[in-house]
C-alpha cells in the first residue's frame, strides 16, 4: 500500500548544479502535483498534470521543468540550482481536482 | 483567485483540551479537505468534506459551503496531534487547477 513516493527525502545541492526529483503513485490517479513549502510557510503549486502527457505551470513554475510519460511517474527537474529553491518539495496525486489528494512524504532540498 | 484564512494561526493547548479551528474562504469551494502536517513534516488528508459535517474518532469537521467556512474540532487533544493543520480547496483559475492552501493553524500539545 505505498501510495504516493518521493526520492530522495534530502538532498544537498550547490548553486548551478541539476537533479531530478522522483515521484511515483500506484493509486492509478490522473491527477498528480508539485508543491514547495517554504519554512513556516504553506503550499505553493509547482505544476501539475491532469494526466499522462499533459502537464501545466502552477504558481511558481520558473527554474523547473516536468514530465509525465506515464500515469505514476511525475519528476520534477530543477535546472542550475539557485539558494532560492531551497525547500521542502511535496508530490500529491489524486483522482480528479475535486477529489481527495494524497501527499508523498516530501524532499527536503538546500542549494548551498 | 480564491483567498484561504486559517484561525487561529497558533494554538498552545494542554493535553485533554478541545479545539476548534476555522477555515474561511473568499469565494464558494466545493470538496474542502483538511490536513495535518505532523512535526516530521509528513502530510496527511484528514478529511474530504464536501458539505456537512464527519467524524474520525476524536477529530470532525463541519463545512457549510453557502456560508464560505469549515471548521474542525479536536477533542481530548494528544500529544500526537501537534503539528500545522491545514485546509485547502479546489480552484479553476485561468485554467490553472489545483488546491488552494491556507496557511494553516500551528497546533502545540502540552502534556
Amino acid at each position: 500500500n505505498a501510495g504516493v513516493t518521493q526520492t530522495p527525502k534530502f538532498r544537498i545541492l550547490k548553486i548551478g548544479q541539476s537533479m531530478t526529483l522522483q515521484c511515483t503513485q500506484d493509486m492509478n490517479h490522473n491527477y498528480m502535483y508539485w508543491y514547495r513549502q517554504d519554512p513556516g510557510m504553506g503550499l505553493k503549486l509547482i505544476y501539475y498534470s491532469v494526466g499522462a502527457g499533459i502537464t501545466d505551470k502552477g504558481e511558481v513554475p520558473n527554474g523547473y521543468n516536468v514530465s509525465r510519460s506515464t500515469t505514476e511517474d511525475f519528476p520534477l527537474r530543477l535546472e542550475l540550482a539557485a539558494p532560492s529553491q531551497t525547500s521542502v518539495y511535496f508530490c500529491a496525486s489524486s483522482p480528479g481536482l475535486t477529489l481527495r489528494a494524497f501527499f508523498g512524504q516530501g524532499t527536503r532540498l538546500t542549494v548551498v | 483567485g480564491i483567498q484561504v484564512e486559517q484561525s487561529p494561526p497558533d494554538l498552545i493547548l494542554q493535553e485533554g483540551a478541545n479545539s476548534t479551528l476555522r477555515c474561511n474562504f473568499s469565494d464558494s469551494v466545493n470538496n474542502l479537505q483538511w490536513f495535518h502536517q505532523n512535526p516530521w513534516g509528513q502530510l496527511i488528508n484528514l478529511f474530504y468534506i464536501p458539505s456537512g459535517t464527519k467524524q474520525n474518532g476524536r477529530l470532525s469537521a463541519t463545512t457549510v459551503a453557502t456560508e464560505r467556512y469549515s471548521l474542525l474540532y479536536i477533542s481530548s487533544s494528544q500529544t500526537t496531534d501537534s503539528g500545522v493543520y491545514f485546509c485547502a480547496g479546489p480552484e479553476t483559475n485561468f485554467g490553472n487547477e489545483k488546491l488552494t492552501f491556507g496557511t494553516g493553524t500551528r497546533l502545540t500539545i502540552i502534556p
